[in-house]
């Protein structure tokens, strides 16, 4: 089975914090994602990368930033924390993009 | 912009009937179809995917596709109230993307 493992299920954060969210699968995956989660929204995209230090901008990037340095690892990073991403975060990973994605447990993220 | 578009619901069934979700989609370039449940504060799970016109059956699911009319859909037989659930529906985003484009999701409830 496909195993993505996100680093913490809860996170507390201040305003104006940097803060890392960290994303390990298992299957050898090329692609990885993280999305954000809000009520009535839907998942939407905020980072993708595709190989090792490749990344694109999926649908809300401002206020984001990603790193993949190793295959199986996939960082979301918020360079200054604000209350607005209050959210839930979700890495995925796929194979190719016509596969399903698999999703980790998420990370509920609360900047206060 | 690709869309997949769902009825966000809640659609209430007995326990013991057929649930039916529905999803359309606007990319005709899209050939592969996933379902996933996702239970309230929980990770989207996959339960179902789909890549030919007709009907695929995995126990109480049946995925159905008619990529003519671009309508996927999702039947559950023997509803029950473990199934209460929003469900999401995906496409890829055709070839060459390495994405999925994800519905908002259906919010299905299984009355006892």
């Amino acid at each position: 089975d496909v195993k993505v493992t996100q680093s913490s299920r809860y996170l507390v954060k201040r305003t104006g914090e940097k803060v890392f969210l960290e994303c390990v699968q298992d299957m050898d995956h090329e692609n990885m994602f993280w999305y954000r989660q809000d009520p009535g929204l839907g998942l939407r995209l905020i980072y993708f990368s595709y190989d090792v230090k490749m990344k694109e901008k999926g649908d809300i990037p401002e206020g984001y930033s990603v790193s993949r340095e190793k295959k199986e690892r996939f960082s979301l990073i918020l360079e200054s924390a604000s209350t607005n991403q209050t959210s839930m975060y979700l890495c995925a990973s796929s194979w190719t993009g016509d596969q399903p994605q698999h999703f980790g447990d998420g990370t509920r993220l609360s900047i206060l | 912009q690709k869309e997949v578009e769902q009825n966000s619901g809640p659609l209430s069934v007995p326990e013991g009937a057929i649930a039916s979700l529905n999803c359309t989609y606007s990319d005709r370039g899209s050939q592969s179809f996933f379902w996933y449940r996702q239970y309230s504060g929980k990770s989207p799970e996959l339960i179902m995917f789909i890549y030919s016109n007709g009907d695929k059956e995995d126990g109480r699911f049946t995925a159905q596709l008619n990529k003519a009319s671009q309508y996927v859909s999702l039947l559950i037989r023997d509803s029950q109230p473990s199934d209460s659930a929003t469900y999401l529906c995906a496409g890829d985003s055709g070839a060459g993307s390495y994405q999925l484009t994800f519905g908002k999701g259906t919010k299905l409830s299984v009355i006892p």
